[in-house]
């Protein structure tokens, strides 16, 4: 089993709408992290958290550190954002457990 | 350059072969990671190295050796690797602080392996 489970593993949505995607995970974390992949490989960070909430832009990720549970909200959607999503946490600075992504398609 | 640069972009070589790839990142970390990626499977640290010093080999077979010769480069040479071996290589830098730590990813080197 894996350490980090997400949900959905793919995601259809029009553009315009509001999407969540969740992060659930088995050990305790110093760190959550959210990660964008475009079809051509590279990796962004967009978020890197430990409690509470972040904002930037359209983009939202929540976490609650108790239920071991994050969720990473992007509103009004575009299609730009379509890519896979990646949660990740980090037990120790040097550790990283992945998910296996969230790949989102946003239609006009 | 800025960031975390890796080349080649893509590689095709044969069973019998021996490539290396290469990354250099330019934001000063102390920290370097080698993953893979294979389709439908969640990134595989394979490697991490601490200024300079190899601190994480998560069982990865012989056939894959690193190799970093300062804080800035880090290498993965390639040799009599299986068809399974092809899969996306991402290299990754970081600077720990405080226990916690952000990754800079490379653009990835998509081997295939014949």
């Amino acid at each position: 089993k894996n350490e980090v489970e997400q949900s959905p593993q793919n995601l259809t949505a029009q553009e315009g709408e509001f999407i969540t995607i969740n992060c659930s995970y088995s050990v305790g974390i110093s760190a959550l992290h959210w990660l964008q992949q475009h079809p051509g490989g590279g990796i962004v960070s967009l978020f890197m958290l430990s409690s509470g909430k972040k904002k930037h832009g359209r983009l939202i990720a929540t976490i609650n550190i108790q239920e071991k549970h994050s969720s990473l909200h992007i509103t009004a959607s575009h299609p730009r954002d379509s890519a896979v999503y990646i949660c990740a946490v980090t037990p120790t600075g040097n550790q990283f457990y992945f998910g296996t992504g969230t790949s989102l398609t946003v239609i006009p | 350059e800025t960031g975390v640069t890796q080349t080649p972009r893509h590689l095709v070589m044969g069973m019998t072969n021996k490539k290396s790839l290469k990354c250099e990142q330019h934001l000063g970390h102390n920290a370097m990671y080698w993953y893979k990626q294979s389709a439908k499977k969640p990134l595989e640290l394979m490697f991490v190295y601490n200024f300079k010093e190899q601190t994480e080999n998560n069982s990865v077979p012989s056939r894959f050796s690193p190799e970093c010769p300062n804080s800035s480069h880090l290498f993965l040479h390639l040799h009599t690797l299986q068809p399974e071996d092809s899969a996306l290589y991402l290299c990754a830098s970081s600077q720990e602080l405080a226990g916690v730590s952000e990754q800079f990813f490379g653009p990835g080197t998509r081997l295939t392996v014949l």
